[in-house]
């Protein structure tokens, strides 16, 4: 059975920084490319971030790009959003997502990221 | 920036039958964006139900079907149940490894 689990997140002042980590299993990690989705509260996911199988490619939506860095390590199934220059509208659940190349097809339950001072 | 637009709400009685759409600000949907559906009730992540344009996930009921709808991509639900109440989000590819989820639709089945 295909489990991801995050977790990392927690309440962080403006201007702050945060590492998120999501745990991976029951699948060959390396041979998947990963996502970063978030949600705000009431709100609809927005995709965040992909990192390809060999870490080698990575896509960041524009809001986050140049302050959050998609990462994975593959001997450790693992995959990490390091966050940076943390902003209010940052606040979110922050899910990782196994990507099929077609579809979002597995989700963790998600870690849940407030940026407030 | 372009914003991919899905309606906010719809309403569907009973085995009836309801089509949400997912279109552009800027420009048409076509099978190319590969869209795909996702189902999300309250508390939950997310379940894909529909991806590459019209291909149902596994254990998805046939109730369901995608499509192409003039300029958008379509979600048909046919024989609408009550537990088919969530929220249903389209999500296209934008090219350049980027991937954009429109704003949802709430179905409310009455």
């Amino acid at each position: 059975e295909v489990q991801l689990v995050e977790s990392g997140g927690g309440v962080v002042q403006p201007g702050g920084s945060l590492r998120l980590s999501c745990a991976a299993s029951g699948f060959t990690f390396s041979t998947y490319w990963m996502t970063w989705v978030r949600q705000a509260p009431g709100k609809g996911p927005e995709w965040v971030a992909n990192i390809k199988k060999d870490g080698s490619q990575k896509y960041y939506v524009d809001s986050v790009r140049g302050r959050f860095t998609i990462s994975r390590d593959n001997a450790k199934n693992s995959l990490y959003l390091q966050m940076n220059s943390l902003r209010a509208e940052d606040t979110a659940l922050y899910y990782c997502a196994r990507y099929t190349g077609y579809d979002f097809d597995s989700w963790g339950q998600g870690t849940l990221v407030t940026v407030s001072s | 920036q372009t914003v991919v637009t899905q309606e906010p709400s719809f309403s569907v009685s009973p085995g009836g039958t309801v089509t949400l759409t997912c279109g552009l600000s800027s420009g048409s949907v076509s099978s190319s964006y590969n869209p795909s559906w996702y189902q999300q009730t309250p508390g939950q992540a997310p379940r894909t139900l529909i991806y590459n344009t019209n291909t149902r996930s596994s254990g998805v009921p046939d109730r369901f079907s995608g499509s192409i709808l003039g300029n958008k991509a379509a979600l048909t639900i046919t024989g609408a149940q009550a537990d088919d109440e969530s929220d249903y989000y389209c999500v296209l590819y934008m090219g350049s490894g980027i991937w954009v989820f429109g704003g949802g639709t709430k179905l409310t089945v009455v």
